[in-house]
């Protein structure tokens, strides 16, 4: 079985500072990797996947996440935040051997920018 | 694209009664819906993968009585909460994806249910 594991349940930033979201998973499989954002009274939305090749992915608001097989992690990460960024970001695995593609998420982590 | 709707986004019921709310995928057939439950500042928990004309398969621990899922076309599901408690309190979110592998998941705004 999958696991995924988001080490920072609150992560405050100003505005325009760097930002890291770590996400690391536990799986006996090879896995496809996601980061869904949530902003506030609205559903879940993707924000970037890693399903193959560069394991580098980019969303189009500037996110970015590397996956790391040698260190199970799949962090996310922004040069520089907006204010519009703040959300709950939640890190999310399935089964690449899987047809019915079930999710497994992490517990979230709510990203906060300050002015 | 990708668009999926779920009704009521907000349903406050009394307690034994039963709750019925819908998933649509609007612009899209889907294959494969899921059905998460979503507690106070905790993560999704999938309680249920339901695919189109088929029974639904539930995790360990969702009683399969107690929530009825029907998947009976390709862009509606729907999961009725029977005899409602207040501990079905909850976020309830939808999914749907066209079953393939790595297909991305596309999820509703979520039914906040409130049984008092």
């Amino acid at each position: 079985a999958q696991s995924v594991t988001q080490l920072d349940s609150q992560v405050p930033v100003f505005e325009e500072a760097p930002v890291e979201l770590r996400c690391n998973y536990s799986s006996s499989v090879s896995v496809y990797l996601f980061w869904y954002v949530q902003y506030p009274n609205q559903g879940l939305q993707l924000l970037l996947k890693y399903l193959s090749g560069s394991t580098l992915v980019k969303s189009i608001n500037g996110f970015e996440a590397e996956f790391n097989k040698s260190q199970t992690s799949f962090h996310l990460r922004k040069p520089s935040v907006h204010i519009s960024d703040t959300a709950e970001y939640f890190c999310a695995v399935s089964d690449r051997g899987s047809t019915l593609g079930r999710l497994y998420f992490g517990r979230g982590t709510q990203l906060t920018v300050w002015p | 694209g990708a668009v999926v709707s779920q009704h009521p986004s907000r349903v406050i019921c009394k307690s034994g009664t039963s709750v019925k709310i819908e998933c649509r995928s609007l612009d899209f057939q889907a294959t494969t819906m899921f059905w998460y439950r979503q507690f106070p500042k905790q993560s999704l928990m999938l309680m249920a993968t339901s695919n189109e004309g088929s029974k639904a398969t539930y995790e360990q621990g969702v009683e399969k009585d107690k929530f009825l899922i029907n998947h009976a076309s390709l862009t509606l599901s729907t999961l009725t909460v029977t005899s409602a408690h207040p501990e079905d309190s909850s976020f309830y979110i939808c999914s749907a994806s066209q079953g393939a592998r790595g297909e991305t998941q596309y999820f509703g705004p979520g039914t906040r249910l409130l049984v008092l």
